[in-house]
């Protein structure tokens, strides 16, 4: 079983549109987590930090479900601009530790107009 | 703001030639690492750095050196290219593996072995 597992997509969904993606995660231990996004032929960049309360960032929503192991991300009023590859990302040990970040293999969006 | 700086971009080799992956971060990060991207598979770890002269594997090692001798540069060597390191590689650095830390990745490296 991969540490982290995402749907790969693609989700075709039309403007404005709410969307929501889900990340699995096998390590319990694991603290850290976040959302990144990387457009085609690009680096990926950090979107946001998850918390374990749950955090808001415009349009964009961040759960976390320990009990479950799962990390969710909620995108309302979907813009064209949205159209990306969303990566979920774990820190297996959330400390100093030799662990490194480890990704999922992202899930693809696309926004039609 | 240079950030994370990789070169070169595109590279094309041949089976058996060996070359070295620049990376250098202006940002005083302890931690880098290199990462390679192939369709369906995510990013993967190669090797990583927490401090100068500090390095270890990660999950693809294989056929990969890397040394730290310099807090700002992490070089990753292909010692005698194959086909199946044909990929983009990533190097990325943070200012450590704890807690909520942005990691910074560089615009990534084309690479298409022969």
């Amino acid at each position: 079983r991969k540490e982290v597992e995402q749907d790969p997509g693609p989700f075709n969904v039309p403007e404005g549109a709410t969307v929501a993606f889900n990340c699995t995660y096998s390590n319990s231990a694991s603290q850290s987590f976040f959302w990144y996004r990387q457009d085609c032929r690009k680096e990926p960049k950090l979107l946001m930090s998850v918390y374990s309360s749950g955090n808001e960032d415009g349009r964009f929503t961040a759960q976390l479900n320990r009990a479950s192991q799962y990390i969710s991300l909620l995108i309302r009023d979907s813009k064209l601009s949205d159209s990306a590859t969303y990566l979920c990302v774990v820190n297996p040990l959330g400390d100093t530790g030799r662990r490194a970040l480890t990704f999922g293999s992202g899930t693809r969006l696309q926004v039609q107009p | 703001n240079a950030g994370v700086t990789q070169t070169p971009k595109f590279q094309v080799l041949k089976t058996g030639q060996s070359m070295t992956l620049q990376c250098a971060q202006d940002m005083n990060h302890e931690y880098m690492s290199w990462y390679r991207q192939d369709p369906g598979m995510g990013l993967r770890l190669i090797h990583y750095s927490v401090g100068a002269g500090i390095t270890d594997q990660g999950e693809v090692p294989n056929g990969y050196n890397v040394s730290r001798s310099t807090t700002e540069d992490f070089p990753l060597r292909l010692l005698s290219a194959a086909p199946s390191q044909t990929s983009v590689y990533f190097c990325a650095s943070s200012r450590s593996t704890a807690g909520v830390n942005t990691i910074y990745f560089g615009e990534g490296s084309w690479l298409t072995v022969v």
